[in-house]
């Protein structure tokens, strides 16, 4: 069974620009969640997706969205970049809500903002 | 809110030394506890939990027990190994969401 990808994995931008990152769940996962890591504050919670809604988002400004298709593929976008949104970004996958589901986390998408 | 401290290191072993990384959490529930390790260059992959208190997860040697009453989940391994070099995460999330909290990670390298 493939693991949870991301796309790109690397990726250069300058201040201003917007950037949108992918994530495809292993297969049957319906959740997909989205952390930030750098570090300065290590890993922090974005946002979670299940059934195509946002469940949950942690404390990031509002440039920083997400979404979730039917196939449950998610993509996470920021706006407006800044040098501080250089970091690795990360997916995770698992069937469903809940700290009983495993979740599964891809190698990630490192984001740089010059 | 919900959060987890952890012993930042580095920490320096050499092999078949003993390994303790300490981990404390503050929960106003009763969440699951996690240990996660990330080699370089990939994700996270989960190496144990713990769900309820009391609980012991175990993974490839590394052990980490629920403990309650003093709100820790502290990983240790009797004999590490040089494969074992990686940095660790202890995390937490409640039972009914996916929003996990993070400790700031231990890096762990193991010399011959």
């Amino acid at each position: 069974k493939a693991g949870v990808t991301q796309t790109p994995r690397y990726l250069i931008k300058t201040r201003g620009q917007q950037v949108t990152l992918s994530c495809s769940p292993i297969s049957g996962h319906r959740s997909v969640s989205w952390y930030q890591q750098t570090p300065g504050q290590g890993l922090q919670f974005l946002f979670e997706y299940f059934s195509e809604t946002q469940r949950n988002k942690g404390n990031f400004p509002g440039r920083f969205s997400g979404r979730q298709f039917s196939n449950s593929r998610s993509e996470m976008n920021v706006s407006t970049l800044e040098l501080g949104d250089s970091a690795l970004y990360l997916c995770a996958s698992s069937l469903g809500r809940g700290s009983y589901n495993e979740q599964f986390f891809g190698p990630g998408t490192r984001l740089t903002v010059l | 809110g919900d959060s987890v401290t952890q012993m930042e290191g580095p920490v320096t072993l050499s092999e078949e030394a003993f390994l303790t990384i300490n981990c404390t959490y503050t929960a106003t529930g009763y969440p699951s506890l996690f240990w996660y390790v990330q080699y370089p260059g990939e994700g996270l992959q989960l190496l144990l939990k713990a769900t309820k208190a009391d609980d012991k997860g175990s993974n490839k040697g590394f052990e980490a027990t629920y403990r309650k009453e003093t709100t820790s989940f502290h990983l240790e391994k009797g004999s590490v190994q040089v494969s074992d070099s990686a940095v660790y995460f202890c995390a937490l999330s409640d039972l009914n969401n996916n929003d996990m909290r993070f400790g700031a990670g231990t890096r762990l390298t193991v010399k011959p």
